[in-house]
């Protein structure tokens, strides 16, 4: 079936990178997402990848692919204590922007 | 300003009874998805809806209920019947356009419901 995994907790030094990583079962899934969540709020879309591309870079944020392993990973360079929140990987499956979600890697940034 | 509303923020319910969350966008958007999130889960699909009049069941769609009779409009009755209904639930619409790389799903910021 679907299913999106991801680690839970990351724990980075304020200026040090991130890098939350993600896997996925479905081989077809045409977008590959990441959103953040700040507490008590809604998801905000970061970035996505599109599943012929290896890699995407936009500002800080580097989404890396491995479609050979079904393997998602979001790199934040220069991580700031404004990042911490929740994390959120998502597969687009069954077409229409129908989402498999991740369970969440919380992100804390400490001085 | 264009977005997606939901209302309320916080609702809470006493057992046996049903209540309707709202969702509203103003942007123009076909399709609509209610999600709903439980600590240390991922977001789980309860219902969406590609066009008006039309809707699917998601992944939990048991003891939801929805209508799309407008194009705006998404809202979610979680009944009686939901065993478990302590949630946050967020609502989404989303726009597929002909260039690939123009495809987003936006969010509400979501209704906390309690069961009391």
């Amino acid at each position: 079936g679907e299913d999106v995994e991801q680690s839970l907790f990351l724990s980075v030094r304020e200026g040090d990178s991130s890098v939350i990583n993600c896997t996925y079962t479905d081989s077809s899934s045409t977008y590959l997402y990441w959103y953040k969540q700040e507490p008590g709020a809604g998801l905000q879309l970061l970035t996505y990848i599109f599943s012929n591309m290896d890699m995407k870079q936009d500002q800080r944020l580097t989404v890396l692919l491995n479609k050979k392993d079904k393997h998602l990973s979001l790199r934040i360079a220069d991580t700031q204590t404004g990042d911490s929140a929740i994390y959120f990987c998502a597969e687009e499956t069954g077409g229409y922007n129908k989402l498999i979600f991740g369970a969440g890697t919380r992100l804390a940034v400490h001085p | 300003d264009g977005g997606i509303t939901q209302s309320p923020k916080y609702l809470f319910r006493k057992e046996g009874q049903n209540v309707t969350l709202s969702c509203e966008q103003n942007l123009n958007h076909d399709a609509m998805y209610w999600y709903r999130q439980d600590p240390g889960q991922g977001l789980r699909l309860i219902y969406y809806s590609q066009i008006v009049n039309d809707f699917q069941k998601g992944d939990i769609a048991e003891g939801y209920s929805v209508s799309r009779e407008k194009k705006e409009s998404f809202p979610l009755t979680v009944t009686s019947a939901q065993k478990n209904p302590t949630a946050f639930y967020l609502c989404a619409s989303s726009i597929r356009t002909v260039e690939w790389d123009d495809t987003e799903a936006f969010f509400g910021q979501g209704t906390r419901l309690t069961v009391v």
